[in-house]
C-alpha cells in the first residue's frame, strides 16, 4: 500500500513570486508519481507525472517537479505564479501501472496581486 | 479535453435512498476507476473496473457497488445512503490507448439530506 503526505495545507503567494508545494510518499514497491490540479467545481487535471528516467519532470503551465527517491519526495515548483494558478493541488502515487491512485489531502494555493 | 463524461452533475438524495452515478470513459480506454472526494479532502479510491471485472477495491462498504459495460462505460451504485456519503464522486478512465495517465471527469456532486 502507498500513502501520500502533503506538508502544506495552504500556501498564499504573491503574483510573479515562486511557489513550492511539498509532497512525501511511502511505498514498499516502485511507484509512479503525479501532481493534479483542481479548479473550483471541476474535476482533476494532470499537471505532470514521474514514471522513470530523469528525476526532473516538466509539466503544463510552467510547473515542474523533482523526484527524490532517497527522501521519498516529489515536490512541485513554479518559478513565477499567476492569479490563474489559484487552485487546489493534489499529489498522488500509484504502484507500477495499475492506475489506482492514492492522493494526498491537497494544498490550496491562493495567488494574490 | 479529457472526453470522460459523468452524469448527473448534481444530485440531492434523502438518507436511506439508493443512487446510481454514470461515467462514459474516453475512447480507447478499458479501465474505469471511481473516487470519492469529501469536502476539503483528497479523493479516496473506491474501486476499479477492467474489461467489465472488478479489479481492486478501496476501504468502502459493500453498499458501494459498480458495473462496467462492454463499451467500457461504468456505473457506481450506492445503497442505503448516509449523510457522510455526501461528496464529489469522480470517475477516471485509463488503460488501453491511454497509456499511464488517468483522465478524470468533472464529477457528480451528491448531497444526502
Amino acid at each position: 500500500a502507498q500513502s501520500v503526505t502533503q506538508l502544506d495545507s495552504q500556501v498564499p503567494v504573491f503574483e510573479e513570486a515562486p511557489v513550492e508545494l511539498r509532497c512525501n510518499y511511502s511505498s514498499s514497491v516502485s511507484v509512479y508519481l503525479f501532481w493534479y490540479v483542481q479548479y473550483p467545481n471541476q474535476g482533476l487535471q494532470l499537471l505532470l507525472k514521474y514514471l522513470s528516467g530523469s528525476t526532473l519532470v516538466k509539466g503544463i503551465n510552467g510547473f515542474e517537479a523533482e523526484f527524490n527517491k532517497s527522501q521519498t519526495s516529489f515536490h512541485l515548483r513554479k518559478p513565477s505564479v499567476h492569479i490563474s494558478d489559484t487552485a487546489e493541488y493534489f499529489c498522488a502515487v500509484s504502484s507500477s501501472n495499475d492506475y489506482k491512485l492514492s492522493f494526498g489531502a491537497g494544498t490550496t494555493v491562493t495567488v494574490r496581486a | 479535453e479529457t472526453g470522460v463524461t459523468q452524469s448527473p452533475t448534481h444530485l440531492i438524495k434523502t438518507r436511506g435512498q439508493q443512487v446510481t452515478l454514470r461515467c462514459s470513459s474516453q475512447s480507447g480506454h478499458n479501465t474505469v476507476s471511481w473516487y470519492q472526494q469529501a469536502l476539503g479532502q483528497g479523493p479516496q479510491f473506491i474501486f476499479q473496473y477492467y474489461r467489465e471485472e472488478e479489479n481492486g477495491r478501496g476501504n468502502f462498504p459493500p453498499r458501494f457497488s459498480g458495473l462496467q459495460f462492454p463499451n467500457y462505460s461504468s456505473e457506481l451504485n450506492v445503497n442505503a445512503l448516509e449523510l457522510d456519503d455526501s461528496a464529489l464522486y469522480l470517475c477516471a478512465s485509463s488503460g488501453g490507448t491511454g497509456g499511464t495517465e488517468a483522465f478524470f471527469g468533472q464529477g457528480t456532486r451528491l448531497t444526502v439530506v
